[in-house]
């Protein structure tokens, strides 16, 4: 099992450019998460999905962020324009409804914003 | 939603001593707990589980505590290696969305 998989694993750029981050999950989970991590706020999640629909994205931070999951093994997170406070590691999780809440996160990816 | 601290934000333990990182949760309706160990440079990998109808579970060398009447949950570790250093989370949830405390950095010391 190859566990979450996510790509790139480190992005540097500038402000005001476009960032895409990838993630995918485990075969077979259903739930799909992204979560954003920085010394100030710590863990923060910013979307889930279920079967590949956005179930609530009300910890996206502004309309700069988006995401989607066009099929059940691949996510993106789009980032457009970027800031350089959307520096930090973001990392993307699944897990499988009905067993636990447990979450298998992947190694993430560190965002820097010049 | 759940509201889920720490109570420090660093420990700092001897190698072979047993290490306890303390939990706090609010909502009391939460009915399953999970520690996940963050190594550097790494995402949060699930250590141990517990569910709110236990007051106890034991893993390999970690054990889980559950006290409801004062809403607070640790992890111990018996004979801390330096290879547990790591910040470590507590969540809580129950509807497949847990909720994650802020971390506590165990330093283990050889």
């Amino acid at each position: 099992d190859a566990g979450v998989i996510q790509s790139p694993r480190h992005e540097v750029t500038e402000m005001g450019q476009e960032v895409t981050l990838r993630c995918k999950p485990i075969s077979g989970h259903d739930y799909l998460f992204w979560y954003r991590q920085t010394m100030m706020r710590g863990l923060e999640l910013l979307i889930y999905f279920n079967n590949n629909v956005p179930i609530d994205d009300s910890g996206m931070p502004e309309d700069r962020f988006s995401a989607k999951m066009p099929n059940a093994s691949f996510s993106t997170l789009k980032i457009q324009p970027s800031e350089p406070r959307d520096s930090a590691v973001y990392f993307c999780a699944s897990n499988l409804a009905g067993e636990t809440d447990t979450q298998y996160f992947g190694p993430g990816t560190r965002l820097t914003v010049l | 939603g759940e509201n889920v601290g720490l109570h420090l934000p660093t420990l700092s333990v001897q190698e072979g001593d047993n290490s306890i990182i303390n939990c706090a949760y609010s909502n009391s309706a939460s009915d399953y707990f999970i520690w996940y160990k963050q190594e550097s440079g790494k995402g949060p990998q699930f250590i141990i589980d517990i569910r709110s109808n236990m007051d106890k579970r034991q893993g390999q060398r970690v054990t889980v505590l559950l006290n409801k009447t004062v809403k607070h949950l640790s992890l111990q570790i018996a004979a801390t290696q330096p290879g547990d250093s790591a910040v470590y989370f507590c969540a809580g949830g129950g509807s497949y969305i847990p909720t994650f405390g802020r971390g506590t950095s165990l330093i283990v010391h050889p």
